[in-house]
Formats: structure tokens, sequence, C-alpha cells
């Protein structure tokens, strides 16, 4: 059974500051990873999806990069900025095409 | 172009009530999913549908039932609403299931 693990649960940095968020999985055998973005009494927005055959993806300041091997995946965010600041999610689509999701990063960047 | 729009946000219901949570997608997707996120577990997926027609059971599925009887449409029932089932209800939509999920703003229940 996949089982997605996010750690740490709250995260606060300054402004400006890079920072790398984890994600961890249990099962190797993964069809694609996405991370989202939740701000607080909204719905989730998909920011990056990583196919099982690709290793990252990048969209303006975001990194996600995917290793299976491992079980890993981590989103780098460059140069932090207040507007940031939300919970981050990721979640992974394994056999049977269910997405699990692990519980998230809440960011906090200061100005 | 809305996305996903659900219907009600808010609601409070007394225990054995029933209700009806409507979603609608006007991106043409095949895949539709109805999610409840608790604190401290996450979003779990309460059922799912592949296409018009279909519907297939998630993780928590018990309490729950779904109909999917035209593809913009994926609607949630709660035949005897319970406290159990207070929760943020989110629905989403996708093109085939290795694609990128769009979800809608939510539904805060409340069940007394």
């Amino acid at each position: 059974k996949q089982e997605v693990t996010q750690i740490p649960a709250a995260l606060s940095v300054p402004e400006g500051e890079n920072l790398v968020l984890n994600c961890s999985f249990t099962d190797s055998a993964i069809y694609n990873l996405q991370w989202f973005r939740q701000d607080p009494g909204k719905g989730l927005t998909s920011l990056l999806l990583i196919q099982s055959s690709q290793r990252e993806q990048t969209s303006g300041r975001l990194n996600a990069s995917l290793d299976k091997s491992s079980g890993r995946s981590t989103l780098y965010i460059a140069a932090s900025q207040p507007g940031d600041s939300a919970t981050y999610l990721c979640a992974g689509r394994g056999g049977g095409g269910k997405l699990i999701f692990g519980q998230g990063t809440e960011l906090s960047v200061k100005p | 172009n809305a996305g996903v729009t659900q219907t009600p946000k808010f609601r409070v219901l007394k225990t054995g009530q029933s209700m009806t949570l409507l979603c609608a997608q006007d991106m043409n997707h095949e895949y539709m999913y109805w999610y409840r996120q608790d604190p401290g577990m996450g979003l779990r997926l309460i059922h799912y549908s592949v296409g018009e027609g279909t519907t297939a059971k998630g993780e928590v599925p018990d309490g729950y039932n779904v109909s999917r009887l035209k593809k913009q449409n994926f609607l949630l029932g709660l035949e005897s609403a319970a406290p159990s089932q207070t929760s943020v209800y989110f629905c989403a939509s996708s093109y085939p299931s290795n694609e990128k999920l769009f979800f809608g703003s939510g539904t805060q229940l409340s069940v007394l």
C-alpha cells in the first residue's frame, strides 16, 4: 500500500531564502507525483507534475525532482517570497491509479 | 472558463439528515473525484469516476454514495449524516488518470 510522508509539517523561513520541501513514498512503482499548493480555506492548485519517466520539472522559481529508487521527491523554491506562504502537498499515483496525498508542509515566509 | 465548481460552499446538518453535494467541471475531463480533508488525516479519496455512468470506491466510501449521470457533473450524497462526516469536501477532475488534477474550492460540512 502506497504511503506518502512529508517532513517537516511546518517550516518558517525569512524572505529571499532558497528552500527544499521533502516528500517520501513507500511504493517505487509510482506512475507520477504531483506537488500542490493550498491556501487557507481554498482548494488545491497543481504546481508541478512529474511522470515516472521524468527526473524533474521546473516552473518559474519552482523545481521538483523525483527519485523512484530512493522513494523521494523534493520541491525546491528559489528566492522565497511572502506570497509563497501556503501549505504544500505532494501526492503519488501508484498501482490502481489512486492518488495518495501526504499531509503537507505548512510554509511561512517572513518579510 | 470556471474550472471546477462546488456547491454549496458551507452547510450545517443535523445527525440523520441527508444532502447532496454537487460538483461541475467545464473542462471536458473524463475523471472526477471526491475527497475529504480532515486535520491530521490529509486528503482521503471517497469515490471516483472514470467516465459518464461509472463510479468506483476510494479509501473511505462508507456512508457516501455518488452518481455521474452527465460527464460534467459528479454528485456526492450523504443519506444519513453522522458527526464523523464533519469535514471539508473537495471535488477534483482530470483527463486520463496520469494527468494533473484540478480542484474545486471545497465544501465545509458540519454535522451536529
